[in-house]
């Protein structure tokens, strides 16, 4: 199985700070197709995830641009820029290359 | 507006089986391979299976193959997952998906307890 190892499992933060998530693959995540079916999740309190980045860098529709994904392989980042209150939450990076696809363990964005 | 709404969930004993469903509105439905996450009380996200658009194709995590099998009927936009000989270890909260995570339900527990 694909592990996919996300750091800090936490990240305390003020507002209009930036943070960065690191996400690291034990595998290429790049498909037979060359795309890289590598995504990062919001999950607020209590709610559904959402996505916010598909394939690595392409923003979901409505997701503001201070969310950017970067990355390449088995090596990725999501950047949040100016952070604001409604961004707290879990953070998960999920890849949907190799069956069984796999989630990373979370970042938690807190208030500092 | 997209909008996936699961329904099926509740308490069930151990070894006993259990039918999720999940109704697809305001998108095309039979274009896109879909799937069930799951996420056990306090944990994090555990995929459990993804269909194919046409329903031709399907795969499950080790964990639950043999026991589980995700279906889909496009002529209704539902998808489907039975899940039989259930285990405390299968106790979550399931959401219905599409194959690259893009809409989200809003998830249904099971809880798998005598």
């Amino acid at each position: 199985d694909v592990v996919m190892t996300q750091t800090p499992p936490s990240l305390s933060v003020a507002i209009g700070q930036s943070v960065s998530i690191s996400c690291k693959s034990s595998q290429s995540l790049v498909y037979s197709d060359g795309k890289t079916y590598l995504h990062w999740l919001l999950q607020s309190s209590g709610r559904s995830p959402k996505r916010l980045i598909y394939q690595v860098s392409n923003l979901d529709s409505g997701v503001p641009d201070r969310f950017s994904g970067t990355g390449s392989q088995k090596d990725f980042t999501l950047k949040i820029s100016r952070v604001e209150a409604k961004d707290l939450g879990v953070y998960y990076c999920a890849q949907t290359t190799h069956f069984p696809y796999t989630f990373g363990a979370g970042t938690k964005l807190e208030l500092k | 507006e997209v909008q996936l709404v699961e329904s099926g969930g509740g308490l069930v004993q151990p070894g006993r089986s259990m039918k999720l469903s999940c109704a697809a509105s305001g998108f095309t439905f039979s274009n896109y391979g879909m799937a069930w996450v799951r996420q056990a009380p306090t944990k994090g996200l555990e995929w459990v299976a993804t269909i194919s658009y046409d329903g031709s194709s399907t795969y499950y995590r080790d964990s639950v193959k043999g026991r589980f099998t995700i279906s889909r009927d496009n002529a209704k936009s539902t998808l489907y997952l039975q899940m039989n000989s259930l285990r405390s270890e299968d106790t979550a909260t399931y959401y219905c998906t599409s194959a690259r995570y893009g809409p989200w339900g809003q998830g249904v527990m099971v809880t798998v307890s005598s």
